[in-house]
């Protein structure tokens, strides 16, 4: 089955910087890679998504890049804010819509 | 409106006893998926109801973990015989695709923190 890894597990950054995390999967046939935001005790939320037919999409601070060869995709955030901390989790779907979770990474942004 | 609702919030439940967990889809969704999501191990479905126009479909069960389809918008996920490594965050998500039109955006509802003494 699928196999998502993602990295780092816990990361903080002063505001103002950038944030990078990075996802790696194993099935080739995986076409949709979403991004969500999970704050403390609530539910997660899509933030970006990208399909794969595109290598790159933006949405003001937040970029989503993906390389189907190396079958890796990596959240961008740039210009941090504090209320960007929280835990994001990468996905990986295909045909079955069927998704398998990465374990999150705990993104602390400090004033 | 409103989006997607899960109930309880929290469950305690003794070892081997069964439990069922309710969600309450956005209206028109078509897919419910069950995730369980435990803490620094990633999520993955554990299975998921489906319901079209002609008819409700049964999610497959997965062990001691299936899905049921009361209503159009509501989805219980019942887990069997519950073990201590059941103990975790049951998040369940809706989507306005069918599973066989392939990914499209999953909403996800506030979790149940089940807990197994």
């Amino acid at each position: 089955g699928e196999n998502v890894e993602q990295h780092p597990s816990t990361l903080s950054v002063q505001e103002g910087d950038s944030a990078v995390i990075k996802c790696t999967y194993s099935d080739s046939a995986s076409n949709y890679f979403p991004w969500y935001k999970q704050e403390l005790g609530k539910r997660p939320q899509l933030i970006i998504d990208i399909r794969s037919n595109v290598g790159e999409k933006k949405d003001q601070r937040i970029a989503v890049t993906l390389n189907k060869t190396a079958k890796h995709f990596s959240l961008h955030i740039t210009e941090t804010q504090p209320e960007d901390s929280a835990v994001y989790f990468c996905a990986v779907s295909k045909g079955n819509n069927d998704m398998r979770f990465g374990a999150g990474t705990r993104l602390t942004v400090k004033p | 409106g409103a989006g997607v609702s899960q109930s309880p919030r929290y469950k305690v439940a003794k070892r081997g006893r069964d439990v069922a967990l309710r969600c309450d889809s956005i209206s028109g969704h078509v897919t419910l998926y069950w995730y369980r999501q435990t803490l620094g191990q990633g999520s993955e479905v554990l299975t998921y109801s489906q319901s079209d126009a002609q008819r409700d479909k049964s999610g497959r069960p997965s062990g001691r973990f299936s899905a049921e389809r009361p209503e159009r918008s509501v989805s219980t996920l019942k887990i069997q015989r519950t073990e201590q490594g059941d103990s975790a965050v049951y998040l369940c998500a809706s989507s306005l695709v069918s599973r066989d039109r392939g990914p499209y955006e999953q909403y996800f509802g506030p979790g149940t923190r089940l807990t197994v003494t």
